[in-house]
């Protein structure tokens, strides 16, 4: 069970090229999400999916899109990478379940791609 | 989705309890609040999430008053591996795939 894998670690891209984060999950979740991270910052929501087929805009979507298409994966892409697009980007699914009557929803994230926009 | 308020930062001393409040005026009545933790280079780990008054797991309390306006993280006995940032978050429990972040608060735990 590896939970949410991000692939790359780490890319470097040229302003304007375009390019995909990966994020898979083989934990069945039904909710998926993307964040960014600037250095010293909270995460920040782009896009947000609540089962395959459906997805939803964040606080920050503009030059990103996303597709889902299975319940395992969620890509994000950059249209056109910019040097503001520079930060650190989780991915993330989670569940909501019941205990002791008492709904919990847990998410879980993925260790992070690293972007670099020059 | 209600807004969290948290300190930018505390410090603190190993073996010591930490306590860190969240205030949240605007909660809905449907809204639970969940803290997550972050360390350096990691994507946030789920601690600990209530709606009303008590809860307590194996790493953490979560206290929250009656009028639900605030909540507090209770970390009992800190060590110098608590150093991270921790996110208090205020919302309903099915919206899951829709987790809004603040700053988060700076938790330093000195030796």
């Amino acid at each position: 069970n590896a939970g949410v894998t991000q692939t790359p670690k780490f890319q470097v891209l040229k302003t304007g090229q375009s390019m995909t984060l990966q994020c898979a999950q083989d934990m069945n979740h039904e909710y998926m999400s993307w964040y960014r991270q600037d250095p010293g910052m909270g995460l920040r929501l782009i896009h947000y999916s609540v089962g395959a087929g459906i997805t939803d805009q964040g606080e920050v979507p503009n030059g990103y899109n996303v597709s889902r298409s299975t319940t395992e994966d969620f890509p994000l892409r950059l249209l056109s990478a910019a040097p503001s697009q520079t930060s650190v980007y989780f991915c993330a699914s989670s569940f909501s379940t019941q205990d002791s009557g008492t709904a919990i929803t847990e998410a879980f994230f993925g260790q992070g791609t690293r972007l670099t926009v020059v | 989705l209600a807004k969290t308020t948290q300190p930018i930062s505390m410090d603190s001393y190993e073996g010591q309890e930490v306590n860190i409040t969240c205030s949240h005026n605007n909660i809905a009545t449907n809204d639970y609040i969940t803290w997550y933790q972050q360390f350096p280079s990691q994507g946030p780990r789920f601690i600990i999430q209530g709606y009303k008054t008590k809860v307590t797991n194996e790493v953490a309390s979560l206290f929250i008053p009656a009028d639900r306006k605030s909540s507090t993280l209770s970390l009992p006995r800190v060590s110098l591996s608590d150093t991270a940032v921790y996110y208090c978050l205020v919302g309903r429990s099915g919206n899951t795939g829709k987790l809004i972040f603040g700053q988060g608060t700076t938790l330093q735990v000195k030796p």
